[in-house]
């Protein structure tokens, strides 16, 4: 059974700093990771899709990498901003099915 | 171009009570999933449609059952709720159902029952 875990739970940093949030997942056999922005009570944002023929992926101020063997990807954001504050999830899609499995997400606070 | 859209925003039912919610996927696609999202959880897959037929089911019971319709708008229907169904529901499309495809969420129904 596919389990996605996010690491830390919740990330509280001011403004301007690069972090890094952290998303593991126990089976490599997967067909894409998806990174998503949730803000309160809202549905979901897609940030970055990565294929598992690829490494990284990047959108603006966003990076997305993925190791498929070691089952993990990491999502970078540059320059970091208060509007930046949200739920951020990764979500997998493995081999044989079609759903999105998600960890539990990373709550993430940019001071001003 | 239209995104997802869904409908109710909010919805108070009773236990025992059953309930209709409903999604319009983005223009042009013809794959609609569902998800179930508790409080400071992740989503659950609850089912996925395409072109009409359901295409694979997460591990929800029978009491959750769903529609598509030829324009591939879909409903999920919820009986005889339960107190632990409350959740914001999410309805995502995507252009073919493939499984490298991005899924395109809606901005969900809180469900909550008392």
């Amino acid at each position: 059974k596919q389990e996605v875990t996010q690491i830390p739970a919740a990330l509280s940093v001011p403004e301007g700093e690069n972090l890094v949030l952290n998303c593991s997942f126990t089976d490599s056999a997967i067909y894409n990771l998806q990174w998503f922005r949730q803000d309160p009570g809202k549905g979901l944002t897609s940030l970055l899709l990565i294929q598992s023929s690829q490494r990284e992926q990047t959108s603006g101020r966003l990076n997305a990498s993925l190791d498929k063997s070691s089952g993990r990807s990491t999502l970078y954001i540059a320059a970091s901003q208060p509007g930046d504050s949200a739920t951020y999830l990764c979500a997998v899609i493995i081999q044989g099915a079609q759903k999105l499995v998600f960890g539990q997400g990373t709550r993430l606070t940019i001071n001003p | 171009e239209t995104g997802v859209t869904q409908s109710p925003t909010h919805l108070i039912k009773t236990r025992g009570q059953q309930v209709t919610l409903r999604c319009s996927s983005q223009s042009g696609h013809n794959t609609v999933s569902w998800y179930q999202q508790a409080l400071g959880q992740g989503p659950q897959f609850i089912f996925q449609y395409y072109r009409e037929e359901e295409n694979g089911r997460g591990n929800f019971p029978p009491r959750f059952s769903g529609l598509q319709f030829p324009n591939y708008s879909s409903e999920l229907n919820v009986n005889a709720l339960e107190l632990d169904d409350s959740a914001l529901y999410l309805c995502a499309s995507s252009p073919t159902g493939g499984r490298t495809d991005t899924q395109y969420f809606g901005p969900g129904t809180r469900l909550t029952v008392l």
